[in-house]
């Protein structure tokens, strides 16, 4: 079974580009997670999707980010424009329906940017 | 709210030392505890995990006992291999509905 899938791996852009990251979930798993991960920190919930819908969006920055999960199956994250403080990985995770899952969480490999 | 902290490393052990990273958590129920590793070049993946207290989680020689009273969960090995070089994140979620909230990460060196 193909695990979470993200791209790209590496992104370098210059400030104030905008930059997008695509995420593919395990099939099946209804609950979608971006997470940030500063180096050195653990990682941080932007926002959390139950299907389609955003259910948990608290930490996401409105001003310069956005996320959008059409059809409940993929996922991206955009940031516009960038700032040289956003450079740090993107984790997008995964987990089964709600009410049958124990707390695991699926990780992709994570999307890295670095902001010149 | 609800916050994991564990030590800071980096932690720098020989081949076939005993291994202890201490973790205790915050909450304001009774969470599940978890240890994530992240191996260099690889995402983050489940270690072990216990869902209630006292429980034993258990894996790759790893282990680590969910202790309410001192709410603690700490990650230990008898014998560290140079494989076992990673960072190590220990997490909690309050539900299976709530996402994990992760300590900041200890890095491990192991050296031959």
């Amino acid at each position: 079974e193909a695990g979470v899938v993200q791209s790209p791996r590496y992104k370098i852009i210059e400030k104030k580009q905008p930059v997008a990251f695509w995420c593919n979930p395990i099939s099946g798993h209804n609950t979608l997670y971006w997470y940030l991960q500063n180096l050195g920190q653990g990682p941080e919930l932007l926002i959390r999707y139950e299907n389609e819908e955003a259910v948990d969006d608290s930490q996401l920055p409105k001003d310069r980010f956005s996320a959008e999960r059409l059809k409940g199956v993929d996922s991206t994250l955009k940031i516009q424009p960038a700032e040289l403080g956003d450079s740090a990985v993107y984790l997008c995770a995964s987990s089964p329906r709600r009410g049958t899952n124990t707390g695991e969480l699926f990780f992709g490999e994570g999307s890295r940017l670095t902001v010149l | 709210g609800d916050s994991v902290t564990q030590m800071e490393g980096p932690v720098t052990l020989s081949e076939e030392a005993f291994l202890t990273i201490n973790c205790t958590y915050t909450a304001t129920g009774y969470p599940s505890l978890f240890w994530y590793v992240q191996y260099p070049g690889e995402g983050l993946q489940l270690l072990l995990k216990a869902t209630k207290a006292d429980d034993k989680g258990s894996n790759k020689g790893f282990e680590a006992t969910y202790r309410k009273e001192t709410t603690s969960f700490h990650l230990e090995k008898g014998s560290v291999q140079v494989s076992d070089s990673a960072v190590y994140f220990c997490a909690l979620s309050e539900s299976g509905n709530t996402p994990l909230v992760f300590g900041k990460g200890t890095r491990l060196s192991v050296i031959a």
